[in-house]
């Protein structure tokens, strides 16, 4: 059974820090990750899209990185404001199978 | 605002019943997922559909089962409802791959009592 981890659960900052959270997962036959933020009340919506070692992708003040041989990825969010608040998903794709983790709840405070 | 749409947003049944729940694919979209989240996981992966076909699944038992019609909207049905089955049901819709992104529906509540 894949399993794909994310860390921490949970994590409150105060609005103007940065932050930073990761996505590990099995490097074995991995395809693609993915990255999604979930607002409360609303759909998951995509990030980040990755398919090769070192990929580094840029939105604004988040960006994402990714190993694919020791098999994790890093998000990281640059000036946190309080409408970053939400649920940071992460999903590697094995085949057809996308695997998600658990997710990272972020709460932003003014 | 993506264009998955799903039906119903909540709906109550008792065990042992049987449920279906719909999703409408973002437009141009092949491929359909379903997922289960229970309270405080990750979603769950149940099956994708490609084509009108099951392309993949999760470890999900036979009672849980789906279609894809041709217009790639999709349906999943649940028999022999359990209290455990209850969860958001999301559905998101993506071309075949993992190299593109997915577009999630809003999910559908489903409580088993």
């Amino acid at each position: 059974i894949l399993n794909v981890e994310q860390s921490p659960q949970s994590l409150h900052v105060q609005e103007g820090d940065s932050t930073n959270f990761t996505c590990s997962f099995p490097s074995s036959n991995f395809y693609a990750l993915h990255w999604y933020r979930w607002e409360t009340a609303k759909s998951p919506e995509a990030l980040f899209v990755m398919t090769l070692n070192g990929d580094e992708k840029k939105k604004g003040r988040i960006s994402a990185t990714l190993n694919t041989k020791e098999g994790y990825s890093y998000l990281y969010i640059k000036g946190s404001q309080p409408e970053d608040s939400a649920t940071y998903l992460c999903a590697a794709i094995y085949g057809q199978n996308f695997v998600f983790g658990p997710g990272t709840r972020l709460s932003v405070l003014p | 605002e993506t264009g998955v749409t799903q039906s119903p947003t909540h709906l109550i049944k008792t065990r042992g019943q049987q449920v279906t729940l719909r999703c409408s694919s973002q437009s141009g979209h092949n491929t359909v997922s379903w997922y289960q989240q229970a309270l405080g996981q990750g979603p769950q992966f149940i099956f994708q559909y490609y084509r009108e076909e099951e392309n993949g699944r999760g470890n999900f038992p036979p009672r849980f089962s789906g279609l894809q019609f041709p217009n790639y909207s999709s349906e999943l049905n649940v028999n022999a409802l359990e209290l455990d089955d209850s969860a958001l049901y999301l559905c998101a819709s993506s071309f075949r791959g993992g190299n593109t992104e997915a577009f999630f529906g809003q999910g559908t509540r489903l409580t088993v009592v």
